[in-house]
Order: C-alpha cells, then structure tokens, then sequence
C-alpha cells in the first residue's frame, strides 16, 4: 500500500537556525498536507499542494511539492520557540484514505 | 463556532472492558475520520463514515473495533474487550468535503490507557 516516508525523525536547532523536514511517497499523490502537532495537542493543518513543481509561503515557513508529485519539503527560516512541535506530512492517492508520515519533531534551543 | 468535540479526553480501562469514544464534528461537517496515534508514530487511518455509512473501514481491525456515525448525535469508536495493544491516542478529523479532498479538523484525541 501507499507509504509517506519523512526525514529526519528529530530535528534540534538553535534559535534562529533554519530547519528542512523531507516527504516522500512510494507513489504519486493527488495531493499532499502538512500538519503541526504541539506537544500534548492535536495537528493543525497548515496547508495544502495541489500542483506539480507547486511553492507556497507562510511567513517564515515555504512549501514545495514535487515535479513528479512524490515528494515535498518544508522550510522554516529563523527558527523560533513557538516552532516547536511535529510536523507530518500527508498524501492522498486518488480516492484513498490521507496516509500520514511518521512526522519530524522539531526542537528549538533558545 | 465550536471545534471538533471529542470525548473522554483520557479513558483508563481494565483488560477486557470495553471503551467507547466519542467525537462530535464541526458544525457542517458530515465527513469523519478516525485515527490511531501510537507514541513517536504518524497517525494511522482507521475508519472514514458519513452519516449513517462507513465509507472506508480499510485501516480498522476487524475483531474488536467498530463505528458509526448515527443521524442523530456524536460518531463513536467502539473497542471490545481492550488488550494493553490497544492504548493509543485516538484523534477524530472532521470535513466539508469527501475523501480525497478533505482538509482535516482534528478533535483534542482521547488518549486510551488499558491496565
């Protein structure tokens, strides 16, 4: 079945670093999600990707979706305290259930 | 307008008791998910319904687990018989939108905890 791989499982950073969390799926999706999860709560969706080769920005934090629509990133410039959390990517493939990855969890050193 | 509702926040159960979660979707919403969360894991798809239907069961086991999602009142998540396999956080997602499209609203999760 459809698999969501991300890298790397833990991430810490100081304040101000930048930090890369990686999507990758066995299959080309329709779609794909990111999520935050803060310690203790529940995800967030943040966004979606619809189009291959597709950037979008929010603030500090730039997406991008694959020109074959198999992978993804997010960026995050500038780490900041309120970053912390774990931060899962999401695919669809076609009609299926959204597959989630095992999530980066981002720690941030003040 | 309220989240998506989910109650107990934490349940303990002994082995062999049976849990029941509920989740009450946001105003709107007729899509709902439920997911499974173990520590350090992503969130594993259990079951899609809409009201009244199970749509996608796929990532449910099938002894023990059941749901629904009635026309009248909250979606629940039913486990028979609890093993300590079964502790888990258990989150509900609902949407506007069918599967394949839906962004997803989460519920806060009820963490299950089997003794």
């Amino acid at each position: 079945g459809q698999q969501v791989m991300q890298i790397p499982q833990y991430q810490h950073v100081q304040e101000g670093e930048d930090f890369t969390t990686y999507c990758n799926s066995s299959t080309t999706l329709s779609n794909i999600q990111w999520y935050k999860q803060r310690p203790g709560g529940h995800p967030v969706f943040l966004i979606q990707l619809v189009k291959s080769g597709e950037v979008k920005k929010q603030k500090r934090l730039t997406f991008q979706f694959g020109e074959a629509k198999k992978n993804s990133s997010l960026h995050i410039t500038a780490t900041q305290t309120t970053d912390v959390g774990t931060y899962f990517c999401a695919g669809h493939s076609g009609n299926t259930p959204l597959v989630f990855g095992k999530g980066t969890r981002l720690s941030v050193i003040a | 307008n309220a989240g998506v509702m989910q109650n107990p926040r934490h349940l303990v159960r002994r082995r062999g008791q049976e849990a029941r979660l509920r989740c009450s979707p946001m105003k709107g919403h007729s899509h709902v998910y439920w997911y499974r969360q173990l520590p350090e894991e992503g969130l594993k798809f259990m079951v899609y319904l809409q009201k009244e239907n199970i749509i996608d069961e796929s990532g449910m086991p099938k002894e023990r687990f059941s749901a629904e999602f009635p026309k009248e009142g909250p979606s629940i998540l039913r486990i028979q018989q609890v093993v300590r396999g079964d502790s888990a956080a258990y989150f509900c997602a609902s949407s506007p939108l069918r599967q394949g499209e839906e962004k997803l609203f989460f519920g806060s999760g009820t963490q299950l905890s089997v003794l």
